[in-house]
């Protein structure tokens, strides 16, 4: 079954303990990006990948790194989590940067 | 002014009742356009993609004005399945996501 699957689904974690939220996809999309959805903001572009070895900052990429290192796996790392990244974060995966966008089930991560 | 804005809603509205969503988009340039759907705290999922000739899809009707910059949803025939947030999203050099608008549909 074709799908984007990200883990962990939840999370709780303390300020400042660093940590990675992974992300694979097995359709061979060459494009991938990572959102946060907050209320009334919508889902926000945080780092996007084109392809492997290729990444770049999106719309709010502060506290973000990410790496492309092979083409199905796009982890989203958090180097010292603070309460404002506090929020719903979603994978998404796309043949191309024109292709439809196709999701992970999201990660629910709260920081405390 | 945003990027792409839609009435957050709720739109409540009984079985069986026609339902329309309007989203307006700033970006003259912008290339693609879909409707997604979300359902409480689960991932969005495409629900159609909006071509400029307008296109169906069983009780769904989706259409698109370049010269007044925006996009429609008409969901007929309501379906108490069809309660969920409907994203409007844009695509010009990347996607840019409404922020949504509510439906809820009671019996």
């Amino acid at each position: 079954e074709a799908q984007v699957t990200q883990n962990p689904r939840y999370l709780i974690t303390v300020t400042g303990k660093k940590l990675t939220v992974t992300c694979s996809q097995n359709m061979n999309h060459e494009y991938m990006s990572w959102y946060r959805q907050d209320p009334g903001l919508g889902l926000r572009q945080i780092y996007y990948s084109m392809n492997v070895e290729v990444t770049d900052k999106g719309d709010v990429p502060e506290g973000y790194k990410v790496s492309r290192k092979e083409k199905r796996n796009f982890p989203l790392i958090l180097e010292s989590p603070s309460p404002n990244q506090t929020s719903l974060y979603f994978c998404a995966s796309s043949l191309s940067i024109r292709s439809v966008a196709f999701f992970g089930q999201g990660t629910r991560l709260t920081v405390v | 002014r945003k990027e792409v804005e839609q009435d957050p809603g709720p739109f409540n509205v009984p079985e069986g009742a026609t339902v329309a969503f309007n989203c307006t988009y700033s970006n003259s340039a912008s290339q693609s356009f879909f409707w997604y759907r979300q359902d409480c705290r689960k991932e969005p999922k495409l629900l159609m993609s909006v071509y400029s000739s307008g296109n169906e899809d069983g009780r769904f009707t989706a259409q698109l004005n370049r010269a007044s910059q925006y996009i429609s949803l008409l969901i007929r025939d309501s379906k108490l399945s069809d309660s969920a947030t409907y994203l409007c999203v844009v695509r010009g050099d990347k996607l840019i996501f409404g922020t949504g608008t509510r439906l809820q549909v009671f019996p």
